[in-house]
């Protein structure tokens, strides 16, 4: 059974202070891995597709990078308007359908205070 | 582009009660989601479909959750009869079968509270 696990469950950070939150997962073949950002009150919104090991990729402050095992989600220099809760998630397993449905992580809470 | 249209917003009844969901996915998008989240989780799937025919409903708890998608667009989800472990916030799903890691578009859910 595909498992994601996230840590930290909450991180609180200063304005301008740089963090990481980690997503790791046990799946059968990694088919890719989701990083969301989900806001009080709204659905996930989506922000990364990793689909092999040593991707890297990049949107604003956040940087997104993936290990066979692990996927980090690395904050530079954040603003209180990063706050919110991200969440991992990989796909699969698939039940016959031309997609897959998502396994997500419980998230971890971001506060960024100014 | 429009995206995935839900409502109510928010919806409190009684145990025992019964209460339904709608669900408008984003336009030519032919698989749609439904997952649950308790507070303090992340989403769980609860049925998947593919046009109106249905991928997975294995976590979908059928004696008391039907869903339904009829001409392959929008979706009802229905609780019947409510219990206090269904509060949680319900988000539909949809993407392109373009590709089997095409990427999930959520809309802001719907947050029921079982009282």
């Amino acid at each position: 059974e595909d498992q994601v696990t996230q840590s930290p469950e909450a991180l609180r950070l200063q304005e301008g202070e740089s963090s990481s939150l980690n997503c790791s997962y046990t799946v059968s073949g990694l088919r890719g891995l989701f990083w969301y950002r989900q806001d009080p009150g709204k659905g996930p919104e989506f922000l990364f597709t990793l689909y092999s090991a040593g991707e890297e990729k990049e949107k604003e402050r956040l940087k997104a990078t993936l290990t066979k095992k692990e996927s980090f989600l690395h904050i530079t220099a954040p603003k209180p308007e990063d706050s919110a809760t991200y969440l991992c998630a990989v796909p699969g397993p698939n039940s016959g359908g031309s997609n897959y449905k998502l396994t997500f992580g419980k998230g971890t809470l971001l506060t960024v205070n100014p | 582009e429009a995206g995935v249209a839900q409502s109510p917003r928010y919806k409190i009844i009684e145990k025992r009660q019964s209460v339904a969901f709608w669900c408008n996915p984003i336009s030519g998008h032919a698989t749609l989601y439904w997952y649950q989240q308790i507070l303090g989780q992340g989403p769980k799937l609860l049925i998947q479909f593919q046009n109106n025919g249905v991928v997975d409903d294995s976590q979908l708890p059928k004696d008391r959750f039907s869903a339904e998608r009829l001409k392959g667009v929008d979706s009802t989800l229905k609780i019947q009869p409510a219990k206090l472990e269904d509060s949680a916030v319900y988000l539909c799903a949809s993407s392109s079968p373009g590709q089997i890691t095409d990427t999930q578009y959520f809309g802001p859910g719907t947050r029921l509270t079982v009282l």
